[in-house]
Formats: C-alpha cells, structure tokens, sequence
C-alpha cells in the first residue's frame, strides 16, 4: 500500500527568508502524482504545486519549487522569499494516474509559521 | 462559479443522532470526494463519486455510512447513530477525469459528537 510520511509536524521561518518542507513516499508504482496542498486556518485547502514521476524536472510555482529525488522516494518543498500569508498547514499527497480511483494519500502534514 | 461548497460548515449533534452533510462541487467536475481530517492528520479518503456512479469506498467507511450523488451534481454524506469517533472534519472535493488534474476541496464540515 502506498504511504506518505511527513517527518515534520511544525516548522518556522523568518519572513523573507527559505524553508524546506521534507516528504517521503512509498509506492511499488512507476508513473504517479505528487503533490503539496496548503490548508490555511479555517479555509479550504488549495493546491501549491504538483508533480509528475515520469517528468525528471523538477516543477516550480512562482516562490515554490520541489526537490523530486524518486530512486529516493523524496518529493520536498522550498518556499523562498516566505511571506506571513504562506503560515498554513502543508500537506504532501500521492495520486496514481487515472484509472478507476482518483484518490489522494495524504501525509499526515507540517505547520508551517511565519515569523515577521 | 465560487468553487466546491459545503453545508452546514458545522454540526454539533448528540451521540446516537443521525446527521447529514451536503456538498455542491464545481458544476464542470464530473468526479466527487469524501475524506474525513481528525486533529493532527491529513485527510483521509472515504469515498469517490464518478457522476452519480460510487466507484469506491474507503474501509473507513463503516455501514453506519452512506452517500450518495443522485443526479451527478451535489452529494449527501449521511452518518447514522453517531459516535464519538465520528468527531472530525469532513471535506468534499471534485476534479474533471482529465489526467494529472487536481482536486479542488471545499471549507469541510466540522462535525462534533457529544
């Protein structure tokens, strides 16, 4: 069964400054989705940034990037430039492609705060 | 459209009672999720709708469980004879079935048993 272990429960930066989220999967699949969600006090979650096994480069959004190292199962989160709106809970999830299930297997997730 | 909304946002409902959650997902979004978040961990999927068909259910999915999705469009997460390990957040999420496409949550339904 696919797991997705996040070993950070919290995690603090200065604003303006980077952090790096760590996440670590385990699957026997070849082909498959990464993701990182924010889940911000009392709203919805909204995705930051997502990842496709098959594609060697590394995906980047704006402040966030990821570090995919898949021979090591690792799908990390750099956030540069932390700004006090990016405090929020992060979670990393894992997606199969297609297919008849669409679900996602969560990490059990890293609050992050933000420091003026 | 204002994205996947839920109702109500919270319920607080004494233990043995039945409850029901609604959720309208983003009305192009053929595809409906349930996942249940207790305090300090992720969310964890419960069941998936593909237009009105269920195509799977979590085993976290007791019989004290049922949902549905009759016309394709909202959904209702019914929980009958409430425990208090029912307790948690319910959050309802929809997609297209395009590849690779993310899922889009709504603000979840706080639900706390006494």
């Amino acid at each position: 069964a696919q797991t997705v272990t996040q070993s950070q429960p919290e995690m603090s930066v200065q604003e303006a400054e980077t952090v790096t989220l760590s996440c670590t999967y385990d699957t026997s699949e070849s082909d498959y989705y990464l993701f990182w969600y924010k889940q911000p006090p009392s709203r919805q979650m909204i995705l930051v940034i997502r990842q496709e096994a098959y594609k060697q480069q590394n995906a980047t959004e704006n402040r966030f990037s990821v570090n995919f190292q898949k021979a090591a199962k690792s799908f990390s989160l750099k956030i540069s430039d932390s700004q006090l709106g990016d405090a929020a809970m992060y979670f990393c999830a894992y997606r199969l492609p297609g297919g008849a299930t669409n679900k996602l297997i969560f990490g059990t997730g890293t609050l992050l705060a933000v420091q003026p | 459209d204002t994205g996947v909304s839920q109702n109500p946002r919270h319920k607080i409902t004494k233990r043995g009672q039945n409850v029901t959650f609604r959720c309208d997902p983003i009305s192009e979004h053929n595809r409906l999720y349930w996942y249940r978040q207790t305090l300090g961990q992720g969310p964890e999927f419960l069941t998936y709708f593909q237009n009105e068909a269920q195509l799977e259910k979590s085993r976290l999915l007791s019989d004290r469980f049922s949902a549905e999705r009759p016309k394709g469009s909202f959904s209702t997460l019914e929980i009958q004879r409430t425990e208090q390990g029912d307790s948690a957040m319910y959050l309802c999420a929809s997609s297209t079935d395009r590849p690779g496409t993310e899922a889009f949550f709504g603000q979840g339904t706080r639900l706390t048993v006494v």
